[in-house]
């Protein structure tokens, strides 16, 4: 079983100011890890992914992110908040196996909707 | 550019009717995906298809059906709609191991 909790639903920043939002996982096996943005009344757009290579995982628009087994976490930051950010932000996990075969399901967090105040 | 695309982007129908949500990709992807999203929620799987003729429940199946006739179509079916089922509706297609293209979505309502 995999589940994602994202632990703010709502963030408020300034623009310029570091963005960070939190993500915990839990997954059976070695967990695939996305981020997914959606902006108002826009798709999903993906903007990174962890596929057990590097930890620190850099995306689009100078968002990265950085997978700690340890503490089971994958957080997104950015330096500084543009005001173009402001959207709603997914932490995914992706199953690698069910019965034998991969479908890579996602599992998605509630989601955080991110403020960028100027 | 590959392309999910789902038939309706709004649809209002009454309680009691059969509605059916259509998706199609033209990426020739052996996956596809019905997700349902509600605030707060974030998306939650109803049904999924790894081949044609083929599929397997989510974690909310109840109240839906799928069909995948064709390997480029992908139907959610609501047999019966309800209030509760009003919501926004996402298809999404993979490659087996490979990254979503989602849909842009169908916002039903049911009244």
């Amino acid at each position: 079983a995999q589940s994602v909790t994202q632990l703010d639903s709502h963030v408020s920043v300034s623009e310029g100011t570091p963005v960070l939002l939190r993500c915990n996982y839990s997954s059976s096996y070695s967990p695939s890890l996305f981020w997914y943005v959606q902006h108002p009344n826009k798709g999903l757009q993906l903007l990174l992914k962890y596929t057990s290579a590097a930890t620190l995982v850099k995306g689009i628009n100078g968002f990265e992110a950085e997978f700690k087994k340890s503490e089971t976490s994958f957080h997104l930051t950015k330096p500084s908040a543009h005001m173009s950010d402001a959207a709603e932000y997914f932490c995914v996990v992706s199953d690698q196996y069910t019965g034998g075969t991969s479908y890579g399901k996602l599992t998605f967090g509630q989601g955080t909707i991110l403020t960028v105040h100027p | 550019d590959v392309k999910v695309t789902q038939s309706s982007r709004y649809l209002v129908k009454r309680t009691g009717e059969k509605v059916f949500l259509e998706c199609v990709q033209d990426m020739d992807h052996e996956n596809m995906f019905w997700y349902r999203q509600d605030p707060g929620l974030g998306l939650r799987l109803i049904y999924f298809s790894y081949d044609v003729k083929m599929k397997e429940k989510g974690d909310i199946p109840e109240g839906y059906s799928v069909s995948r006739e064709k390997k480029e179509r992908f139907s959610l079916i609501l047999e019966s709609a309800s209030t509760n089922q009003t919501s926004m509706y996402l298809c999404a297609s993979s490659l087996m191991g490979g990254n979503y293209t989602f849909g842009s979505g169908t916002r039903l309502t049911v009244v």
